[in-house]
């Protein structure tokens, strides 16, 4: 029972450089979601996928972009890393409909960038 | 605008005493409120949630109170256990869709 893997777990980019966070997912879940997470701060919305096909914006889409492969799979790529992207970022999935069984998330990738 | 607010950061309680931890919300329209639970270095795992049309859910050791007019929702866990210690997310969803998270308190439970 996987759940949700994210990869890597670790990562330290330069400024500027480019680099894509990869999710997936074993529980047939319909929608999936990317989150980051600021020290001191709660979890923000980056992009989600409610359905596969399907992408949108979330509070915070800015120097991002995402693929939503398969079912499977949801993709977060940053094409210019900022210092200001040094977060720790959360991929999380759900069924449609299931607003009371909440999200399965991953482990998190923890992204420096310098 | 934050529209999920915890105002309280951090939390201490003895064991075997009551844990209260405490949600605020703006949006209306929020009909889901969930509770996560967050050990470091792993991602949030779910613990309750509650719908608008109730004003208390139990499982367990936890339970929810939903108040709608004060927009207000709180977690009780009792009686509290050194492994409760962890930060907990208060969150809110329209129609199952995305969900709001608020900041999280970190709860301490003291042997």
């Amino acid at each position: 029972n996987a759940g949700v893997t994210q990869t890597p777990k670790f990562q330290v980019l330069k400024t500027g450089q480019s680099m894509t966070l990869q999710c997936a997912q074993d529980m047939n879940h319909n929608s999936m979601y990317w989150y980051r997470q600021d020290p001191g701060m709660g979890l923000r919305l980056i992009y989600y996928s409610a359905s596969e096909g399907t992408t949108d914006k979330g509070e915070v889409p800015n120097g991002y972009n995402v693929s939503r492969l398969n079912k499977r799979e949801f993709s977060l790529r940053l094409e210019s890393a900022a210092p200001s992207q040094t977060s720790v970022y959360f991929c999380a999935s759900s069924d449609l409909g299931t607003g009371l069984y909440g999200y399965t998330f991953g482990s998190g990738t923890r992204l420096t960038v310098v | 605008d934050q529209q999920v607010k915890q105002n309280s950061p951090s939390l201490s309680v003895q064991e075997g005493r009551i844990s209260i931890l405490n949600c605020d919300y703006t949006n209306s329209m929020f009909d889901y409120f969930l509770w996560y639970k967050k050990y470091p270095a792993e991602g949030p795992t779910f613990l309750i949630s509650i719908s608008s049309i109730k004003d208390k859910n139990e499982d367990g050791r936890f339970t929810v109170f939903l108040n709608k007019s004060a927009k207000h929702l709180s977690l009780h866990i009792v009686p509290s256990q050194p492994g409760d210690s962890a930060v907990y997310f208060c969150a809110a969803s329209a129609q199952a869709g995305k969900s709001t998270f608020g900041d999280g308190t970190t709860l301490t439970v003291k042997p």
